[in-house]
């Protein structure tokens, strides 16, 4: 249990159409994180929200990317017309208790074939 | 801008030797310092985390690591390393807005 779960695990999804992932925060956090890890590579930050305000979004989330987070909990994060180094574990995380560093969700796994 | 560098991609060492993996950050002020671990399959975890005082800190599983700012390193060591440690392992630093910057990750691998 890593206190954030992500929906779905895996997604493979052909190469022009739109996927949406969820993240569901166990417990309340005000802050909620997206990031992307290619393979071999390490995290990078994407966005994040405090509450329903998106507040910095990363050079890489291009405008075919869009995050919400409708009422402060769960996020969602979509990708319109996919292409293939879309391909990407795509990370959630919550701050940890009233300190720096996060913990993470499982991650979705996206493949665009 | 901050950055985070691990110089070794790949690592192997016997069960039972010692272990140290090197990071090297940039970051104008004080870092926030973070080491994760990550199995195959798995989620990050969270090994542990350095803020400020004592420069040698420790972690879950018997890691420990000693932030150094005059070489800007933040190195993760373990005396004995166990079969179950084989992972790949990031270190990361931290800015405002509880940013992380991760480096590209040290592969270990354990011989039996």
């Amino acid at each position: 249990d890593t206190g954030v779960s992500q929906d779905p695990r895996h997604k493979i999804t052909k190469r022009g159409q739109n996927v949406t992932f969820r993240c569901d925060p166990i417990s309340e956090h005000n802050r909620l994180y997206w990031y992307r890890q290619t393979l071999g590579q390490g995290p990078e930050f994407l966005t994040y929200f405090q509450n329903e305000a998106q507040l910095e979004k990363s050079r890489l989330l291009s405008d075919r990317f869009s995050a919400e987070r409708p009422k402060g909990s769960f996020s969602t994060l979509e990708i319109q017309r996919t292409e293939q180094g879309d391909s990407a574990m795509y990370l959630c995380a919550t701050p940890l208790e009233g300190e720096w560093g996060y913990t993470f969700g499982s991650g979705t796994r996206l493949t665009v074939v | 801008a901050q950055s985070v560098t691990q110089p070794d991609i790949h690592i192997t060492v016997s069960e039972g030797a010692s272990l140290e993996l090197r990071c090297n950050y940039s970051y104008g002020a004080t870092p926030y310092l973070f080491w994760y671990v990550q199995s195959p399959g798995q989620g990050l975890q969270l090994l542990l985390k350095y803020f400020s005082g004592d420069t040698l800190v420790q972690g879950i599983k018997g890691f420990e690591a000693e932030f150094k700012r005059s070489q800007s390193s933040f190195n993760l060591r373990k005396p004995s390393v166990h079969w179950s440690d084989a992972a790949e392992y990031f270190c990361a630093v931290g800015r405002a807005g509880n940013m992380l910057t991760f480096g590209g990750g040290t592969r270990l691998m354990v011989k039996p």
